[in-house]
């Protein structure tokens, strides 16, 4: 069946470094692959997506790699603020306009 | 621009009594969904309406009932409340296109005791 799940719960990073949290899923039909932000209190809000035919996608401050090989997704942050401190969410959608989510990684910014 | 508007933000039920959680979007969306999250959890969903006139159960859909009212609005309601049901209830939005569109809602707190 559908499972996204991630490798760590928790990241703590130094203010100004990258961060890469990561992410794994098993459904290979999933035709896109998306990161979510979710601050306390306030529903997830979208960061960027990728569609399973690419395998790097870049935003500001934000890139997504999607190793389709090994079923992984990461989303690097770079030159992480404090404003970047939240839980990052993957999802994977295919099929039905579903998203499924993975548990989350809480990611902290030390100063 | 509202974005995905989700009332009530708090709730508190005793265990058996009905209630229904309202969401309207504003922007034009064909499909709406509904999530729950628990402690810790990530967003597990409910039911969804891929389009106006139509629904259908996700993951978790055991409890609960949706109505798809019109383009704008998708309720959620819970007939009968159990403690389980305790949890952070999101309504979301998209479209499906060159990307994916999701917009959500700040989410519904509610606890059955």
């Amino acid at each position: 069946g559908e499972n996204v799940g991630l490798h760590l719960p928790t990241l703590s990073v130094q203010e100004g470094d990258n961060s890469i949290i990561n992410c794994a899923y098993s459904n290979s039909a999933s035709d896109y692959f998306i990161w979510y932000k979710q601050e306390s209190g306030k529903g997830p809000q979208f960061i960027i997506d990728i569609r399973s035919n690419m395998d790097k996608r870049q935003g500001q401050r934000v890139t997504v790699l999607l190793n389709k090989t090994v079923k992984h997704l990461s989303l690097q942050i770079a030159a992480t603020q404090p404003g970047d401190s939240a839980v990052y969410f993957c999802a994977e959608t295919g099929g039905a306009q579903k998203l499924v989510f993975g548990q989350g990684t809480r990611l902290t910014i030390n100063p | 621009n509202a974005g995905v508007t989700q009332t009530p933000k708090f709730q508190v039920l005793k265990t058996g009594q009905s209630m229904t959680l309202q969401c309207a979007q504003d922007m034009n969306h064909n499909s709406m969904y509904w999530y729950r999250q628990d402690p810790g959890m990530g967003l597990r969903l409910i039911y969804y309406s891929a389009s106006e006139g139509t629904t259908d159960k996700g993951e978790v859909p055991n409890g609960y009932n949706v109505s798809r009212l019109n383009k704008r609005e998708f309720s959620l309601r819970l007939e009968s409340a159990a403690p389980s049901q305790t949890s952070v209830y999101f309504c979301a939005s998209g479209f499906r296109g060159p990307s994916y569109g999701y917009t959500f809602g700040s989410g519904t707190r509610l606890t059955v005791v």
